[in-house]
């Protein structure tokens, strides 16, 4: 079946230091993939996506690349901000499949100033 | 644009009871999702309403129902509350297409069963 892993949590960083966050997928067809990110009390919102192989998805500064051959789709960013403090949460999905996602468990991230 | 809205946000039943969640889309948006969301399992997906047509399940019991009105607004019924059900229930909508088929979240019902 189709399934999703991450890195374990919880991360802590100082600021402007390097972030990697790894998600690797199991999937049955050719998936598009995201990254969602859920802030303290709020529901999950869309950070980015990539629909086909070798895409990479990019905003405010996290990016991640769709890699076929390894089935991975690590979140990066250069240099994390305490507003960046939050949970992190990989997910793949099929077009035309019903919207259901499927959703890894994710990583919780801490800035620290 | 509005986004999306959950009522109640929070939530306390006692065992054997049943509760009622309920979800208003993004204006425009056909398609709702509902998800269970718990510090063990995680999101699970429980079921996907379009255009008032159950389109998805998810593999959970049938104490786990949902409908959807014709003006997208999506309800999700629990009977039989367990204590196992306490989670946060969140509820995604999108425009339901191929062509777009981005999910926006609203923040949740927290339900607690005692």
């Amino acid at each position: 079946g189709d399934s999703v892993t991450q890195m374990e949590g919880p991360v802590t960083l100082s600021e402007e230091a390097f972030l990697t966050i790894n998600c690797t997928y199991t999937a049955t067809g050719y998936p598009s993939l995201f990254w969602y990110v859920q802030y303290p009390g709020e529901g999950l919102q869309l950070l980015l996506k990539a629909t086909k192989a070798d895409d990479k998805g990019s905003n405010k500064g996290f990016e991640a690349t769709y890699r076929k051959e390894t089935t991975s789709f690590h979140l990066e960013k250069g240099s994390v901000q305490v507003s960046d403090s939050a949970v992190y949460f990989c997910a793949l999905s099929y077009l035309g499949t019903g919207n259901q996602f499927y959703f890894g468990t994710g990583t919780s991230l801490t800035v620290i100033p | 644009k509005a986004g999306v809205t959950q009522t109640p946000r929070y939530l306390i039943k006692t065992r054997g009871q049943q509760v009622t969640l309920s979800c208003s889309p993004i204006s425009g948006h056909r398609s709702v999702s509902w998800y269970q969301q718990t510090p063990g399992q995680g999101l699970q997906f429980l079921f996907e309403y379009f255009s008032e047509t159950q389109r998805n399940k998810g593999n959970f019991p049938g104490r786990f129902s949902g409908r959807q009105f014709s003006n997208s607004r999506s309800e999700m019924n629990v009977s039989t509350l367990e204590l196992g059900d306490s989670a946060l229930y969140l509820c995604a909508s999108s425009k339901g297409t191929e062509i777009s088929y981005e999910q926006y979240f609203g923040p949740g019902t927290r339900l607690t069963v005692t």
